[in-house]
Formats: structure tokens, C-alpha cells, sequence
């Protein structure tokens, strides 16, 4: 069980850019989350999905969009980056029945 | 609305003497509550959970908090801290309302244990 994997760790992006952040769960689970994480806010939420083929926004969804590909798969993505983007990136999941969540290991992505 | 606060942003205690970091939750109907910590440059990792069970909460690494609905706070402790405790600490609410569970992260305490 590799459990919720992210990939790329890091990316470096020029202003106006794009990039897909991508994240898949081996667990089973239906809900599946995007965080980003800057210094003194915790860790607030982008987009999530409850099941395959549903998404929703979260508290800060401007300037991303995000696919739910099947059950495994939710990727994030950056249609013109900028700097205000510059964050540490989480992917989470969890079962329905029990709201335990587990994380990816984040991608730091910094935009010039 | 739910929602936590963490009061303290910065802790330091010295190697072996007791942790407090603090936590105020708000919601609405019981809450389901968390503790997450994440050491540097780390994902995050879940150190305990309240779901209306026993007040008092166990975790890993000989932390626990407790539940007081009155005072609305679920505050993290550990009798004696390690230097591997240095790290940040996040208390959660979850919010279920929607049918869908989303989770209101506090701002986080950073944990500093001097030797």
C-alpha cells in the first residue's frame, strides 16, 4: 500500500505557465482533497471531490481546476500560474464512513 | 460555521518538562476533532482523534487532549517533551454538513523544544 502519492515534489514555473499537480490513492477511498499550505495559515482548502466524477470548491479555488479521473485520481491544475501560487501542495483522501484523512507528501511549487 | 483556533502560534518548552498547546473549536453539533503534526519539510501525520467516545483522547508518541465541550477546547498535551517533538501542530475540525466531510484547519503552533 503506497497509500496517497504526489507527483512532482517540486516544480519551479515562470509566471503565466501551466502545470498539473497529480495524485493518486491506492485505499479505496471516494473523498478526495487539493490543500495548499503557506506559512501561518494552516492549510486551506482548494477543491474536493466526494466521489468519482463530482468536484467542488473549496475556500481558495481562484486560478485552479481540478479533474477526479476515476476513483484513484484527482489532479490540480495551474492554467496560467502566478506568484501569489507559490505554496506547498496537499493531496488527501478518506473513506465515507470514517473521517480519518491521510496525506501525500505535498509538492512545493514556486512561481517566479 | 465550524472553526478552530490555535492560540499560541510559537511554543517552547525545555527537553522534559510538559507541552500545552492549545486549541478553541466552534461548531455547531459535536464535532469530530484532530491533532496533525508535521515535522520539517514532512507531509503530515495524524497524532489523535475525538469522535465523541471518551472525552479523553490517546495518541502516538505519548500525547493526548481532551474534550470540554463547556470551555469548547481540545487541548493537546504531553507529560514530558522530546527534542523530536520539535515540529507544527494543527488542530481540525471536521464539517460534515454538507454531506461530504471537509476538514478547517487551525493556523498552527510551532513547537520548539530546547535541549
Amino acid at each position: 500500500n503506497a497509500g496517497v502519492t504526489q507527483t512532482p515534489k517540486f516544480q519551479v514555473l515562470k509566471t503565466g505557465q501551466s502545470m498539473t499537480l497529480q495524485c493518486a490513492q491506492d485505499m479505496n477511498h471516494n473523498s478526495m482533497y487539493w490543500y495548499r499550505q503557506d506559512p501561518g495559515m494552516g492549510l486551506r482548502l482548494i477543491y474536493y471531490s466526494a466521489s468519482e466524477g463530482t468536484t467542488d470548491k473549496g475556500e481558495v479555488p481562484n486560478g485552479y481546476n481540478v479533474s477526479r479521473l476515476n476513483k484513484r485520481e484527482f489532479s490540480l491544475r495551474l492554467e496560467s500560474a502566478a506568484p501569489s501560487q507559490t505554496s506547498v501542495y496537499f493531496c488527501a483522501s478518506n473513506r465515507p464512513t470514517l473521517d480519518t484523512q491521510y496525506f501525500g507528501p505535498g509538492t512545493r511549487l514556486t512561481v517566479l | 460555521a465550524q472553526s478552530v483556533t490555535q492560540l499560541d502560534s510559537h511554543v517552547s518548552v525545555s527537553e522534559g518538562t510538559p507541552v500545552l498547546l492549545r486549541c478553541n473549536y466552534s461548531s455547531s453539533y459535536s464535532p469530530s476533532l484532530f491533532w496533525y503534526v508535521q515535522h520539517p519539510n514532512k507531509g503530515l501525520q495524524l497524532l489523535l482523534k475525538y469522535t465523541s467516545a471518551a472525552t479523553l483522547v490517546k495518541g502516538i508518541n505519548g500525547f493526548e487532549a481532551e474534550f470540554k465541550k463547556s470551555e469548547t477546547s481540545f487541548h493537546l498535551t504531553k507529560p514530558s517533551a522530546h527534542m523530536s517533538d520539535a515540529a507544527e501542530y494543527f488542530c481540525v475540525v471536521s464539517d460534515a454538513t454538507s454531506g461530504t466531510y471537509k476538514y478547517i484547519f487551525g493556523t498552527g503552533t510551532r513547537l520548539k523544544v530546547l535541549a
